[in-house]
């Protein structure tokens, strides 16, 4: 069975802050994705990584995908309030199912 | 672009009674995942489908049932509801056999009461 971990768990900090929020497995992956859920909403997809030691950049988003394909790492520049949510990392290989990990929640505070 | 589709967006039901909710993949995607996410808690795995059958199977209880249809649209089906069933209930689509990314719809907010 294929199980993503994340960590940390729970992260609070001040706006302007940066931080780096960690996805990993034992199990090798041909995708992984990231996706970002504010309450009361579907998870929306910010980002997939497919080559190992990829590196994707989305505005204040940095997105890596380990040169094994086993993890990933998200960080962020400058956190303001609304990136505040939960950030859930999911792997996924062909003609498998879908991986959550069980999401790390941030809050960045004004 | 189309994006998942569920209905309905809420739902009031009380205790024992039965609920369906809908989800409607976004076109050409053959995989549907529902989850379920209590207040405060991450999403859980319910079940999924692959061309129609049943794929893969989490912590659903044996109240709920769920299937896909030949247009590849789902429903959850709940019956003998209670209150801890009151969640929201997300459905996901992808293209498995291409390994691309899934899609979440907004989601299903189901209170009973």
């Amino acid at each position: 069975t294929q199980l993503l971990e994340q960590s940390p768990q729970f992260l609070s900090i001040q706006e302007g802050e940066n931080l780096t929020v960690y996805c990993n497995s034992s199990s090798v992956f041909s995708s992984l994705q990231w996706y970002r859920q504010e309450p009361g909403e579907g998870p929306v997809l910010l980002v997939t990584v497919v080559t190992g030691g990829e590196v994707k950049k989305l505005k204040r988003l940095t997105f890596q995908f380990g040169d094994a394909r086993k993890d990933s790492s998200l960080h962020i520049t400058a956190a303001q309030p609304g990136d505040t949510g939960l950030y859930l990392c999911a792997g996924a290989n062909y003609g498998q199912n879908f991986v959550f990990g069980p999401g790390t929640r941030l809050s960045v505070l004004p | 672009a189309a994006g998942v589709i569920q209905s309905p967006r809420h739902l009031i039901k009380e205790k024992r009674e039965t609920a369906t909710l809908k989800c409607y993949p976004i076109p050409r995607h053959d995989t549907v995942y529902w989850y379920q996410q209590g207040p405060g808690q991450d999403p859980q795995f319910l079940i999924s489908f692959y061309e129609k059958m049943q794929s893969d199977k989490g912590s659903i209880p044996d109240r709920f049932s769920a299937q896909q249809f030949s247009d590849y649209h789902s429903e959850l089906n709940m019956s003998s509801l209670e209150l801890g069933d009151s969640a929201l209930y997300f459905c996901a689509s992808r293209i498995r056999a291409e390994n691309t990314e899934a899609f979440f719809g907004q989601g299903t907010r189901l209170t009973v009461v």
